[in-house]
């Protein structure tokens, strides 16, 4: 299994609703991303995971919450958004010291 | 800091051409690595090609080469017989350590080919 899984594809979902962005590997990576991009931008980071800890947050409003539960699974869990926050979130992993990054499809969010 | 500069917003191509998208960048690190995404309009994001500061020869991946030039800082992705599904936005990045590799991108170019 050489590929980054995320669910779901597209989320619709208002300022007050409650909901969770999923990404999984099963590539034993250690290093798990997860990034925002706008249209027509490049990707942003938002946080870093390694070894299930995390290791870099890019000051970002704790409106969007991240978790590790385990070395294949990162969830990005989402409150109280505003319209702004729509854009494509990318979830990515690395293998231990490695250069590349390995992508999943992204999800589409739409806060309405 | 690092800095990565794609000056291309757009760029057209005849299908079956060559194509050259520009990349130049800063750092004072003496190690560095650049890399090559492709992300077509499906959003994923596809690692094409690597060159690491230190390697003797230009990284080359199929259809993909990267010319390197050091001392002008440029690492120019190079497409040689486009096809029409190389049609995407391409993004030069730069790795940086923090912990973990991570990339800094440019701001993209957007690549049509046309039939």
């Amino acid at each position: 299994d050489t590929e980054v899984t995320q669910t779901p594809k597209h989320l619709v979902m208002g300022m007050t609703n409650k909901k969770s962005l999923k990404c999984e590997q099963h590539m034993g990576h250690r290093a798990m991303y997860w990034y925002k991009q706008k249209a027509k931008k490049p990707p942003e980071l938002m946080f870093v995971y390694s070894y299930e800890k995390l290791s870099i947050n890019e000051s970002v409003p704790s409106r969007f919450s991240p978790e590790c539960p385990n070395s294949s699974l990162l969830n990005l869990h989402l409150h109280a958004l505003q319209p702004e926050d729509s854009a494509l979130y990318l979830c990515a992993s690395s293998p231990k010291g490695s250069y590349e990054q390995y992508f999943g499809p992204g999800t589409r969010l739409t806060v309405t | 800091a690092q800095k990565i500069t794609q000056t291309q917003p757009g760029m057209f191509v005849q299908e079956k051409e060559a194509v050259t998208l520009d990349c130049t960048y800063d750092t004072s690190d003496p190690s560095y690595g650049l890399f090559w995404y492709k992300q077509p309009s499906s959003g994923e994001m596809i690692f094409l090609i690597y060159q690491g500061s230190y390697d003797q020869q230009n990284a080359t991946e199929g259809r993909y080469s990267l010319n390197f030039q050091k001392a002008r800082k440029s690492a120019n992705l190079v497409i040689s017989a486009s096809q029409l599904g190389d049609s995407a936005m391409y993004f030069c990045a730069m790795r940086e350590w923090r912990g973990s590799y991570i990339p800094t991108f440019g701001r993209g170019t957007s690549l049509i080919v046309h039939p």
